[in-house]
Order: structure tokens, then C-alpha cells, then sequence
């Protein structure tokens, strides 16, 4: 099975601040990835597929981007409501997903 | 719009058996996949398997082989997920998730809002 590798484990931002959360996969998977949120209580979201293409109605603050083995998500200009724990995820033919990002308001 | 609705949470006792509804609307059931993915309380998702809605042939992941059986019922545009000889480690939040593959990967776009399965004795 392909390993995903999610750092930082949590993290905490001022609003306004750039926020970057990576994700790093055992072996290549050739842009199959995609990013989740997910609020408590809640079913996870999909903000990001193909590594950078950005999903129908999530903010453009939003971006992801890697390729290879490296991939990031970054949010421009942290929200009250970006926050919640972030995923990632491999697509390739037994989906994996990294062990995820709790993400909080400072 | 495009909704995935699953049954209630269930409550078991080790050894008995649940089954799992996820019914499909706003879309066609049968040109996109669905998914299961289970999430233990306060940790990570760990991708359960998927079954093709088209053809009814399942895939499991290797550590839901044997007692975990996805079934549809197309013309309910519902898939089931049915777990046998449960155990305690069985007891967490399992979502459906409708599967897009762009060629290469599959990604999850509409989610179930999940079901909790508790197994205590």
C-alpha cells in the first residue's frame, strides 16, 4: 500500500495568515491526490483533486499544489471557518489517506 | 442536488450482524462508483473498499476481506454495506462517498453524512 505522510499534525493561525500543510507519499503517485475538510460531527469535504485543481464552490483562498512524491495545500488568508482537521488523500488504485491536520484559529 | 443519505446508528453486540444503507439521489447511481470509508471517533479515515455500481462487482481493501459485504439494490439507486462477526474494533463512524476517476485515481466528491456502529457487549 502506498504510505501518506501528513505534516504538521496540528497547527494554529491568525486570521488573515498564510497556512501551508503538507503531504508526502511512499512512492510516486503521479498527481492522484486530493485534499479533504473536515468539521467536527461532519463527513469530510473535497476541496482539492488532481493535486491543484480546486473543486465546484470552495474559496479561491484554497490552492494545493506538488507532484512526484511532495505535495502542499495552502489557505491564502486563514478564515474562522477554515477551521477544522485536513486530509490527503492518494487516488491510485487502493486509495489512502494521510493521518491528517487539526487546524485552529490562534 | 446530489445526496447520499445512510441509515441510523446501530448499536450490536459482538458477534452479531449490521447492514448499512447509503441511498444515492440527484445524479445516476450507476455512472459513478461508491465507496465505503471508516473513521474511528477523533482519528483518521481508512478507506474500506468500493463496489461498481454498473457491474455489482466489489473490491475490498485487505483489511475488510471476509466479513464485509457491499451489495446494491440499483433499482433503489441504494448501495449496502453489511459487516458479519462483529467486533469491538469494528465500532466506528463508516461513510459512503461517491468515487470519480479521472483515469488514473479516484477521489471522493459527495459524502454520506455517516453512520456510527457501536459493538458492545
Amino acid at each position: 500500500d502506498i504510505q501518506m505522510t501528513q505534516s504538521p499534525a496540528s497547527l494554529s493561525a491568525s486570521l488573515g495568515e498564510t497556512v501551508t500543510i503538507q503531504c508526502r507519499a511512499s512512492e510516486d503517485i503521479y498527481s492522484g491526490l486530493a485534499w479533504y475538510q473536515q468539521k467536527p460531527g461532519k463527513s469530510p469535504q473535497l476541496l482539492i483533486y488532481g493535486a491543484s485543481s480546486l473543486q465546484d464552490g470552495v474559496p479561491s483562498r484554497f490552492s494545493g499544489s506538488g507532484s512526484g512524491t511532495q505535495y502542499s495545500l495552502k489557505i491564502s488568508s486563514m478564515q474562522t471557518e477554515d477551521e477544522g482537521v485536513y486530509f490527503c488523500q492518494q487516488g491510485l488504485k487502493y486509495p489512502t489517506f494521510g493521518s491528517g491536520t487539526k487546524l485552529e484559529i490562534k | 442536488q446530489i445526496q447520499l443519505v445512510q441509515s441510523g446508528p446501530e448499536l450490536k453486540k459482538p458477534g452479531e450482524s449490521v447492514k448499512i444503507s447509503c441511498k444515492a439521489s440527484g445524479y445516476t447511481f450507476t455512472d459513478y462508483a461508491m465507496h465505503w470509508v471508516k473513521q474511528v471517533p477523533g482519528k483518521g479515515l481508512k478507506w474500506m473498499g468500493w463496489i461498481n455500481t454498473y457491474t455489482g462487482k466489489p473490491t475490498y481493501a485487505d483489511d475488510f476481506k471476509g466479513r464485509f459485504v457491499f451489495s446494491l439494490e440499483a433499482s433503489a439507486s441504494t448501495a449496502n454495506l453489511q459487516i458479519s462477526n462483529l467486533k469491538n474494533e469494528d465500532t466506528a463512524n463508516v461513510f459512503c462517498a461517491r468515487g470519480y476517476n479521472s483515469g488514473h485515481y479516484w477521489y471522493f466528491d459527495f459524502w454520506g453524512p455517516g453512520t456510527m456502529v457501536t459493538v458492545s457487549s
